[in-house]
């Protein structure tokens, strides 16, 4: 069955850097892009761009331009994301999702972001 | 950027009610490419509809979705217990993908 495991809940300072992973397995990890979706507390879902999990190629979201970095590692059928500079209101959940109809979900790794 | 509403914010039901959600798009979603999830709390979302129409695989028949162009909806024909929950939308037909903000199915 298709399963997405995220890293472990991080504490970081305003101005750090965080790097969350998603280890895929039950499907070809090559065979679908995916997606990293965020969450702040009480509040909606906020798409943050993809990875082509084949060619390694990225696309996203303007908001984030700059301060996302997405990469994968074939040989374990992980995915990364990376968000710099942070700030308070990166505090979220974090999920990858796999492919844009977002079929399979990670179950979120919490960032939270305070000095 | 597609900016999806849903309506109403919270629905007030109760066991074995209709639920009917709605999802209006500021332009029309290509294709069709739109997704309904379910949300409960502590948890990652769950695909339930895709294509507008489209039902997930391992989702009930209880669910069904309608609608094209710039207006959608969710149906839920007899609410469950575990049905109580937040559900989005979402459309994915084109960059950037973006989510309505959400409709409350709480129980009455």
């Amino acid at each position: 069955q298709v399963q997405l495991v995220q890293s472990g809940a991080e504490v970081k300072k305003p101005g750090a850097s965080v790097k969350v992973s998603c280890e895929a397995s039950g499907y070809t990890f090559t065979g679908y892009y995916m997606h990293w979706v965020r969450q702040a507390p009480g509040q909606g879902l906020e798409w943050m761009g993809w990875i082509n999990t084949n060619s390694g190629g990225t696309h996203y979201a303007q908001k984030f331009q700059g301060r996302v970095t997405m990469t994968r590692d074939t040989s374990i059928s992980t995915a990364y994301m990376e968000l710099s500079s942070l700030r308070s209101d990166d505090t979220a959940v974090y999920y990858c999702a796999r492919q844009q109809l977002l079929d399979y979900w990670g179950q979120g790794t919490l960032v939270t972001v305070s000095s | 950027e597609i900016v999806l509403t849903q309506s109403p914010g919270t629905l007030s039901l109760s066991s074995g009610e209709r639920a009917t959600l709605s999802c209006r798009a500021s332009q029309s979603v290509s294709s069709g490419y739109l997704a309904w999830y379910l949300q409960k709390p502590g948890q990652a979302p769950r695909l339930l509809i895709h294509g507008a129409s489209s039902r997930a695989t391992g989702i009930p028949d209880r669910f069904s979705g309608s609608g094209s162009g710039t207006d959608f909806t969710l149906t839920i024909s007899r609410l469950e217990p575990e049905d109580f929950a937040v559900y989005y939308c979402q459309q994915y037909g084109s960059s950037p993908l973006t989510f309505g903000g959400g409709t409350k199915v709480e129980i009455k």
